[in-house]
C-alpha cells in the first residue's frame, strides 16, 4: 500500500512565524505534490517537484518555498506566516507519469490555522 | 488551460443509485481520475479511466466517459451512509505531464 504521511494533522502559528510542513513518501515515486484546500475553492497546486533537489511552480506559489533533498521527502516552507494562509494543506505523490496513469496519493492533510 | 467543474452538492437516499457528474474542457485529456474525501481527511482515489475508453466498472463504482460532451459520471450502486462524502474528478492532460486538475468537489449527503 502506498503511504504518504504528513508531520501534523493540526498546527497553530502566529502572524509572521516560519511553518515547516513536511511530507514522506515510501513508494519510490519520483514526483511530489504541495496542495491547499479551501473551501469553494477546491484543490490549488502551490509546488511540485518530479525529482530531488528540483521544483515548479503550481498555481498559488507566492508565499511559500518548498524543499526536496531527498526522493521520499518533500517539504513545504511559509517564510512569514499570514492569516491567509489558513488552510487545509495536503501533499501528494505519484510515480513518473511514463510509467502509467500517473494516479496522485495523498496523505492525511495538515489543517493549520495562522493566528 | 484545463478546466474541470462538478455540481456542488448531491443527496440521495441510502440504497439508490448516486450519480456523480463531472465536465472538462481540454480534449487531450489522457486520465480521469475519481477520489473521495471523507472528513478532516485526505483524497482517497477510487478508480480511474483512460481517455480511450468509454465505461470502467469496479464493485459497486461504473465510470462513464462521454468524449465528445468532455463529461465524466461516476456511478455509486446501492449507496450506504459510508459512501457520505466529498467526490473530486480530476483530469490528466499531455501538455500539463505530471500535474492534475482538481474539479471543486461534489458533496454527497446518504440520507438513511
Amino acid at each position: 500500500d502506498v503511504k504518504v504521511t504528513q508531520s501534523s494533522r493540526y498546527l497553530v502559528k502566529r502572524t509572521g512565524e516560519k511553518v515547516f510542513l513536511e511530507c514522506v513518501q515510501d513508494m519510490d515515486h519520483e514526483n511530489m505534490f504541495w496542495y491547499r484546500q479551501d473551501p469553494g475553492l477546491g484543490l490549488r497546486l502551490i509546488y511540485f517537484s518530479y525529482d530531488v533537489k528540483m521544483k515548479e511552480k503550481g498555481d498559488i506559489p507566492e508565499g511559500y518555498s518548498v524543499s526536496r533533498e531527498k526522493k521520499e521527502r518533500f517539504s513545504l516552507i511559509l517564510e512569514s506566516a499570514s492569516t491567509n494562509q489558513t488552510s487545509m494543506y495536503l501533499c501528494a505523490s505519484s510515480k513518473w507519469t511514463g510509467q502509467g496513469a500517473g494516479e496522485q496519493f495523498f496523505g492525511p492533510g495538515t489543517r493549520l490555522t495562522v493566528l | 488551460g484545463e478546466d474541470v467543474e462538478q455540481s456542488l452538492f448531491l443527496s440521495v437516499r441510502e440504497g439508490d443509485s448516486s450519480v456523480i457528474n463531472c465536465t472538462y474542457t481540454d480534449s487531450s485529456s489522457t486520465y480521469l481520475y475519481w477520489y473521495k474525501q471523507e472528513p478532516g481527511a485526505g483524497l482517497q482515489l477510487l478508480t480511474y479511466i483512460f481517455s480511450n475508453m468509454d465505461m470502467k466498472q469496479d464493485q459497486r463504482l461504473t465510470v462513464l466517459l462521454n468524449k465528445k460532451d468532455k463529461h465524466l459520471s461516476l456511478r455509486i450502486a446501492d449507496t450506504q451512509t459510508g459512501d457520505s462524502a466529498i467526490y473530486f474528478c480530476a483530469s490528466r492532460i499531455k501538455a500539463a505531464g505530471n500535474k492534475l486538475t482538481f474539479g471543486g468537489g461534489t458533496r454527497v449527503l446518504v440520507k438513511p
